[in-house]
């Protein structure tokens, strides 16, 4: 079946720095990534759509220049929250999709960022 | 705006008893719904999906979900609760095919009592 794996599973650091979470589809390409914010107890919320080898598409709130998402190649996508705050730790959560219409969407495992 | 619909934040039940976690949409078209799983500090697992085949929907570790249209839900059951079920499950539809961005309830929080 699809797998997609999200790298690192957790990750801590220190306000001011820059963190890259990875998402790799291990056994298909994935046309279509999307990146997922979730914080405690609540729902994911859609952060951005990025498609291989364009600019991703940000949802409204999100801002682009703090959270930099790279989709270079079929099987892999990284978002990069740059300049990190204590109010971004949060569970991050990759979905990939493969160019098949079987409604097929495949999740990472997460990511807990905590900025301190 | 196109939404989905989570009834009860929290739902509990004792081990052995009937599972019921209510999700309706809103929408004129169907949608194309799913429900995942979630364990702490886990991603999402898919257990089942509606396509557009057949309204009852089977999907893995004994869940189902039948699509009903005539009340926009997609309510999700288990016959008997596990104790191993106990997670959260979230609810989500997709709208505008195959590639469109999947939209998720709130989720509910499932406790399983022995």
């Amino acid at each position: 079946g699809a797998v997609v794996s999200q790298h690192p599973s957790r990750v801590i650091c220190k306000s001011g720095t820059s963190v890259k979470i990875e998402c790799r589809s291990l056994d298909f390409q994935a046309t279509t990534m999307f990146w997922y914010r979730q914080f405690p107890k609540q729902s994911l919320m859609l952060m951005a759509t990025s498609n291989e080898g364009s600019k991703a598409t940000y949802e409204q709130g999100v801002e682009k220049d703090k959270f930099l998402i790279n989709h270079a190649s079929l099987t892999l996508s990284t978002l990069t929250v740059t300049s990190a705050h204590p109010e971004d730790s949060s569970f991050y959560i990759c979905s990939a999709i493969s160019g098949r219409s079987d409604y097929g969407y495949t999740f990472g495992s997460g990511t807990r960022l905590t900025v301190v | 705006a196109q939404s989905v619909t989570q009834l009860g934040s929290h739902v509990s039940v004792s081990e052995g008893a009937l599972v019921l976690l209510r999700c309706n949409y809103s929408s004129s078209v169907p949608p194309y719904l799913f429900w995942y799983v979630q364990y702490p500090n886990q991603g999402l697992q898919l257990l089942l999906k509606y396509t557009s085949a057949a309204t009852l929907v089977k999907g893995i570790n004994g869940f189902e979900a039948e699509f009903k249209k005539s009340e926009t839900s997609f309510h999700l059951t288990k016959p008997s609760a596990h104790m191993s079920d106990a997670a959260e499950y979230f609810c989500a539809v997709v709208y505008g095919g195959s590639q469109g961005n999947l939209i998720f309830g709130k989720g509910t929080k499932l406790s399983v009592k022995p």
